[in-house]
């Protein structure tokens, strides 16, 4: 139980592009979804924190209107990179936390996705 | 007050020793520590975390060690093995979920 997915796994576009990351708990009801960012051989940096049905909340540093988070149900949330340049290149991963429990103690991870803007 | 400092950096023990990563925090609000395992390409995957009301937990051969006046945490891994090459992170919340990530650590277990 508790899997979360990503698609797509890895992407390639140009710049300028925008894309669609979607995250999607398969098997429990997620209230609350993660998204992060990791640079090779770094560690996770929280992006922003959305919450079904509500606006998400951003990190100190992170352009909401670059970084386009929805979590339009308790299955699934979305993150659009508008605009993409290479220095937006990153692994992104999010996270899901289940319906009922504390956010903290039911962080359940996704696969990540490779981002690679040319 | 944020940030949760790991060490060491990378790590490099033989098959069948013990592995120990160390985390030190500043926020005393902070009140749940897991700790994740990552390997190359994929998400990370908790290990296991333990709260400031006890000094220790263990499950199978992972163990956390936590000094709340010390404010720091440690994982140990025995007997370790080369399946357990990975990065390591260890990370604290408060309420609210937000999970601030140490820097991680590179285990390589030799055979």
């Amino acid at each position: 139980g508790a899997v979360v997915s990503q698609h797509p796994s890895r992407v390639i576009c140009k710049s300028g592009t925008s894309v669609k990351i979607e995250c999607r708990s398969l098997d429990f009801q997620a209230t609350t979804m993660f998204w992060y960012r990791q640079f090779p051989k770094k560690s996770l940096m929280l992006m922003a924190t959305s919450n079904e049905g509500s606006k998400a909340t951003y990190e100190q540093g992170v352009e909401k209107d670059k970084f386009l988070i929805n979590h339009a149900s308790l299955t699934l949330s979305t993150l659009t990179v508008t605009s993409a340049h290479p220095e937006d290149s990153s692994f992104y991963i999010c996270s899901a936390s289940s319906l009922g429990r504390t956010p903290q103690e039911t962080q359940y991870f996704g696969p990540g996705t490779r981002l690679l803007v040319l | 007050q944020q940030q949760v400092k790991q060490s060491p950096q990378s790590l490099i023990v033989q098959k069948g020793g013990i592995s120990i990563i160390n985390c030190a925090y500043e926020n005393t609000a902070f009140d749940y520590f897991p700790w994740y395992q990552q390997f190359p390409g994929k998400g990370p995957a908790l290990l296991i975390a333990i709260r400031p009301d006890v000094s220790e937990k263990k499950e199978g051969r992972f163990t956390i060690s936590f000094n709340k006046s010390a404010k720091q945490f440690s994982l140990h891994i025995m007997d370790s093995q080369p399946g357990d090459s990975a990065t390591y992170f260890c990370a604290a919340s408060g309420r609210g979920g937000k999970l601030i990530f140490g820097q991680g650590t590179e285990l390589s277990v030799k055979p």
